[in-house]
């Protein structure tokens, strides 16, 4: 059965820490993709980033980044210098394909001043 | 602006009273789909549809219908709400339904709905 976990429900660190979001996904697919969406205060979700199965290049964007690592099934999320923005749910999804996105519980971030 | 939308943002309803949400997509998506988003439980499938006329359930339809009767607008029906369906909603669209560069979902703003 596809699965993902957020092992992390909250995540509070002062303003400016690096903070990594763990993301571990099960699959028996060997194609698949992985999405990080935010979901700020407001309540929409905001698309962050979207990984397909065969490439397992680092990403980074600005202060953002992304490890995905097949060989433990993980899909970790960093933020450097974190700032009060950033607090927000970030959800890790897994698309099964054909019919839906598998979402992770959740991590609450807060980033305190 | 492409966008999906959704009606009403914010509900507040008895126990019983038949309503709907209505979600409407401008990016001719033949994929649409239903989520409710509960704490602790992330997002969770309600119903999907892959193009006009053709719906399946997702992984909780219990309590809800869905029609697609125009690519566009897929609503999420509660015939007799009960308050374990107090949630927050989200309708999802995408241009394709397989696993590929082109199946990113694109969100509504969400409906938050109570039920009393």
């Amino acid at each position: 059965a596809q699965k993902v976990t957020q092992a992390q429900t909250e995540i509070s660190v002062v303003e400016k820490e690096d903070v990594t979001l763990d993301c571990v996904y099960e699959t028996r697919d060997t194609t698949y993709y992985l999405f990080w969406y935010k979901q700020p205060p407001s309540g929409e979700l905001v698309f962050l980033i979207r990984r397909n199965s065969f490439d397992e290049q680092n990403e980074i964007s600005g202060r953002y980044s992304w490890n995905f690592q097949k060989s433990t099934s993980s899909f970790n999320f960093t933020i450097t210098a974190s700032q009060v923005v950033d607090s927000a749910v970030y959800f890790c999804a897994l698309d099964q394909g054909a019919q839906k996105l598998v979402f992770g519980q959740g991590t609450r971030l807060t980033i305190n001043p | 602006e492409a966008q999906v939308t959704q009606n009403p943002r914010y509900l507040i309803t008895v126990t019983g009273k038949k309503l709907t949400v209505t979600c409407s997509q401008n990016m001719n998506h033949e994929y649409m789909s239903w989520y409710r988003q509960d704490p602790g439980l992330g997002l969770r499938q309600i119903y999907y549809s892959m193009n006009v006329e053709v719906t399946d359930k997702g992984d909780v339809p219990e309590g809800y219908k869905v029609s697609r009767k125009e690519k566009r607008n897929f609503p999420l029906i509660l015939e007799s709400p009960s308050p374990n369906q107090t949630s927050l909603y989200f309708c999802a669209s995408s241009l394709s339904p397989s696993g590929g560069s082109l199946n990113e979902q694109f969100f509504g703003p969400g409906t938050r709905l109570t039920v009393l």
